[in-house]
């Protein structure tokens, strides 16, 4: 059960792209299309932005993308907007009915 | 309108207890995986435990393992935690959320703080 790998900070301009990524094993995300991404403000509750690796739910903007190879996930958020301003979080199904987060991303806008 | 509200939280002494508990709304409690996910201050987030829809598969992280119980009542649409020996690490805020293989819909939080 350890902590998936994500860079502590990314930063980008408003209208740029950020990719954010998410290393884990063969025995999490390697090993499942199970990886979501939760974008949290601080003092509010997560919220999920990509789910089953690729899926957005309704409500999130297209500019949030999701996608996997091997055993890295990555988030990519395109045209960046003062909001998108935030910590970011990856999950992913690690077998077992059990889960494990990512260390965190936070996400600056310049 | 899908609603979890979180209650219990407070401070408590190393070795102490505490429940927790998640009032759900808004849909069909009974159909769905629940999970209790905390963060320590200034901490990322950590997946603690999750219950199957009628309670009889329940799983938790290593260090909560023997400690803390995840419980439901599906009549009260109401999840629970129940944390025993405390200790200080087990600081954080902790969140109900909704399913198991992603968390679609999660509480307020409410913050656990075990100190003496």
């Amino acid at each position: 059960q350890s902590a998936l790998t994500q860079p502590r900070s990314v930063s980008g301009s408003p209208g740029q792209s950020v990719t954010i990524s998410c290393t884990g094993t063969s025995s999490d995300v390697g090993g499942y299309n199970y990886v979501s991404w939760y974008q949290q403000h601080p003092g509010k509750a997560p919220k999920l932005m990509i789910y089953d690796v690729s899926k957005r739910p309704s409500g999130v903007p297209d500019r949030f993308s999701g996608s996997k190879s091997g055993n890295t996930a990555s988030l990519t958020i395109s045209g960046l907007q003062a909001e998108d301003e935030a910590d970011y979080y990856c999950y992913s199904y690690a077998g077992s009915y059990t889960l494990v987060f990512g260390g965190g991303t936070k996400l600056t806008v310049l | 309108e899908v609603q979890l509200v979180e209650s219990g939280g407070g401070l408590v002494q190393p070795g102490g207890s505490l429940r927790l508990s998640c009032a759900a709304s808004g849909f069909t409690f009974s159909n769905y995986w629940m999970s209790w996910v905390r963060q320590a201050p200034g901490k990322g987030l950590e997946w603690v435990a999750n219950i199957k829809q009628d309670g009889s598969d329940k799983y938790y992280v290593d260090s909560v393992k023997g400690r803390f119980t995840i419980s439901r009542d599906n009549a009260e649409n109401s999840l629970y935690l129940q944390m025993n020996s405390l200790r200080a690490e087990d600081t954080a805020v902790y969140y109900c959320a909704r399913d198991l293989r992603y968390n679609d819909y999660w509480g307020q939080g409410t913050l656990v703080t075990v100190s003496s």
